[in-house]
């Protein structure tokens, strides 16, 4: 599959700050981009997503914005609390079906209190 | 209701034995795949399963890897020859046909000595 950049590796912020995590993409195919949460231990979990028919969306404290033109979205998070620190991983869609998924290397978020 | 569930959970092996690792998808959930993580990597894709269709095995990363799913439901990851390399977590997913979102299972972590 095509590549997913992410940056940053590491982020640390304090407690009330916003986080903001970007990616790239190579793949012009790619159509659907989802935001994983892992937490240490545990299996990824789906905490957003966007397709590309869409520039923005949010979800409480939570929003992804994407720009198809420069193959770049980002993830934002508002009022970051504690129990947001996790690694956090984007990706694209890469198959024809636009199943199939790229991911990033994931960025290690730390807020502190 | 049930969740993607993944067995053994750990799997400790000696160099240049087989492995077989089991995933049980979300029932109804007809796409599966799966994927590897690395110590401290993002997840990196292995195959998917869509239905009664040709998988998709575009990130199978050698021969000794393949994997099938029978009667559209469990599917099983095998490993022939293991080496050291191939230590990391198997972590499969499901998702419904026409819906991007994908459920994780727990992952399956191989030790390969």
């Amino acid at each position: 599959g095509e590549n997913v950049e992410q940056h940053p590796s590491t982020l640390s912020v304090q407690e009330g700050d916003s986080a903001v995590i970007k990616c790239t993409y190579s793949d012009s195919a790619s159509n659907y981009f989802p935001w994983y949460k892992q937490e240490l231990g545990k299996r990824p979990q789906l905490i957003i997503d966007i397709r590309s028919n869409v520039g923005e969306k949010k979800d409480q404290r939570i929003a992804v914005t994407l720009n198809k033109t420069a193959k770049h979205f980002s993830l934002h998070i508002t009022e970051t609390q504690p129990e947001d620190s996790a690694v956090y991983f984007c990706a694209a869609s890469f198959s024809p079906l636009g199943y199939a998924l790229n991911f990033g290397k994931g960025t290690s978020l730390l807020v502190t209190p | 209701g049930a969740g993607v569930s993944q067995s053994p959970s750990n799997k400790v092996t000696e160099k240049g034995k087989d492995v077989e690792l089991r995933c049980d998808p979300i029932s109804g959930h007809t796409a599966l795949y799966w994927y590897r993580q690395s110590l401290g990597q993002g997840l990196e894709f292995l195959i998917y399963f869509q239905g009664n269709s040709a998988p998709d095995k575009s990130g199978l990363p050698s021969d000794r890897f393949s994997a099938e799913r029978t009667g559209g439901s469990v599917s099983t990851l095998t490993i022939q020859r293991t080496q050291q390399e191939d230590s990391a977590v198997y972590l499969c997913a499901s998702s419904l046909v026409g819906d991007n979102e994908q459920y994780f299972g727990p992952g399956t972590r191989l030790t390969v000595t």
